[in-house]
């Protein structure tokens, strides 16, 4: 059973502070995302990596940045952490789909953590 | 128009009953689908993909009509514990970082 372990369930830091959340999975997936959710929104991608020291921006990287040093870890970093970026954050992974290049994601299906409830003050 | 779009609901059903939700998208090249459902305040967990020619899974079934740019999902013999958000799932296989969530849409069992 695919594992996606989240550092934090629940997470409160204040404002301007650099805020890290770290993201593990065990099933050796070349993908690795990071979405935040709320109410009436849905999930929002902010990034997305394909492989080691590769990433893309998603549909709302501003104010975040993200590292990936080792295929397992995906970390997403809010800089200078903001109110508006109080959230739920959910890290994903998944298989990329064999024969794909390297800048194509896979369409095999994600499996998430359990998600960091960040609330910045 | 928002490129994945369902119907929030909530949907408020007897236990036993027959459900049925759809979801449409806007883009035609879109090519994979998925529904994953997510328990309240738990993480989203994949229930089916969906295939080009439906597919079943238990008392879930499955359906795509690419025509009309909808996927839809039908529960049968609905129970207490398919209470959940249902979201839908639209990507481009050959676009990054385009996979698609919609916003969901809630279900309610009731006994």
């Amino acid at each position: 059973d695919v594992k996606v372990t989240q550092s934090s369930r629940y997470l409160v830091k204040r404002t301007g502070e650099k805020v890290f959340l770290e993201c593990v999975q065990d099933m050796d997936h070349e993908n690795m995302f990071w979405y935040r959710q709320d109410p009436g929104l849905g999930l929002r991608l902010i990034y997305f990596s394909y492989d080691v020291k590769m990433k893309e921006k998603g549909d709302i990287p501003e104010g975040y940045s993200v590292s990936r040093e080792k295929k397992e870890r995906f970390s997403l970093i809010l800089e200078s952490a903001s109110t508006n970026q109080t959230s739920m954050y959910l890290c994903a992974s998944s298989r990329k789909r064999p024969g794909q290049g390297d800048s194509t994601y896979s369409n095999q299906p994600q499996h998430f953590g359990d998600g960091t409830r960040l609330s910045i003050l | 128009r928002k490129e994945v779009e369902q119907d929030p609901g909530p949907f408020n059903v007897p236990e036993g009953a027959t459900v049925a939700f759809n979801c449409t998208y806007s883009n035609s090249a879109s090519q994979s689908f998925f529904w994953y459902r997510q328990d309240c305040r738990k993480e989203p967990k994949l229930l089916m993909s969906v295939y080009s020619s439906g597919n079943e899974d238990g008392r879930f079934t499955a359906q795509l009509n690419r025509a009309s740019q909808y996927i839809s999902l039908l529960i049968r013999d609905s129970k207490l514990s398919d209470s959940a958000t249902y979201l839908c799932v639209v990507s481009l296989y050959s676009s990054a970082s385009k996979i698609i969530f919609g916003s969901g849409t809630r279900l309610s069992i009731r006994p």
